[in-house]
């Protein structure tokens, strides 16, 4: 059964900093990862869409790796913004079952 | 574009009676999805369709129904709500094995 993992669950960051956020799975076995943003009280937005042949993903200062034989991703955010605080989710798209399995989210507070 | 469109964005039930989450997209998306949000614990899946007329279960299926009216159409259906049921819902949907859009979340209490 896929599972997928974040941490850390909580992170706090003076504004400016590159930071990396961290997501795992027990299954290589997938189409593709993506990272969404949830600000509070929201819906989900897509940030990053990693296809399983792909080893990275730009979009300004977001740029988000699969290495899919470790089963790891990672975002990396770079000149962090307060602007950047709200709560980053990984799912992977599972291809046993094609159903999209999500983590339980990194909660990040970018401090002014 | 509307994207996914849920319906209602909120609802107060009382323990036992029944109700039905709407959910329409217009991307003309073949796969759509219905998760549950609980604080601590992520998005879970509750069901999911691959296509109009397939519906299978996802992690937390128990207490739920859901119909696959057309391409456009996945509505979530409870049929004797309970507290345990007080969670945010997400419709998503997507091209096979592409970008998931979500909805923007139906929020549910149950007294």
């Amino acid at each position: 059964k896929q599972e997928v993992t974040q941490i850390p669950a909580a992170l706090s960051v003076p504004e400016g900093e590159n930071l990396v956020l961290n997501c795992s799975f027990t299954d290589s076995a997938i189409y593709n990862l993506q990272w969404f943003r949830q600000d509070p009280g929201k819906g989900l937005t897509s940030l990053l869409l990693i296809q399983s042949s792909q080893r990275e993903q730009t979009s300004g200062r977001l740029n988000a790796s699969l290495d899919k034989s470790s089963g790891r991703s990672t975002l990396y955010i770079a000149a962090s913004q307060p602007g950047d605080s709200a709560t980053y989710l990984c799912a992977v798209l599972d291809s046993g079952t094609y159903k999209y399995i999500f983590g339980t989210g990194t909660r990040l507070k970018v401090l002014a | 574009n509307a994207g996914v469109t849920q319906t209602p964005k909120f609802q107060v039930l009382k323990t036992g009676q029944s109700m039905t989450l709407q959910c329409a997209q217009d991307m003309n998306h073949n796969s759509m999805y219905w998760y549950r949000q609980d604080p601590g614990m992520g998005l879970r899946l509750i069901y999911y369709s691959a296509s109009e007329g397939t519906t299978d279960k996802g992690e937390v299926p128990n207490g739920y129904n859901v119909s696959r009216l057309n391409k456009r159409e996945f509505s979530l259906r409870l049929e004797s709500a309970a507290p345990s049921q007080t969670s945010v819902y997400f419709c998503a949907s997507c091209v096979f094995t592409g970008e998931l859009f979500f909805g923007e979340g139906s929020r549910l209490t149950v007294l």
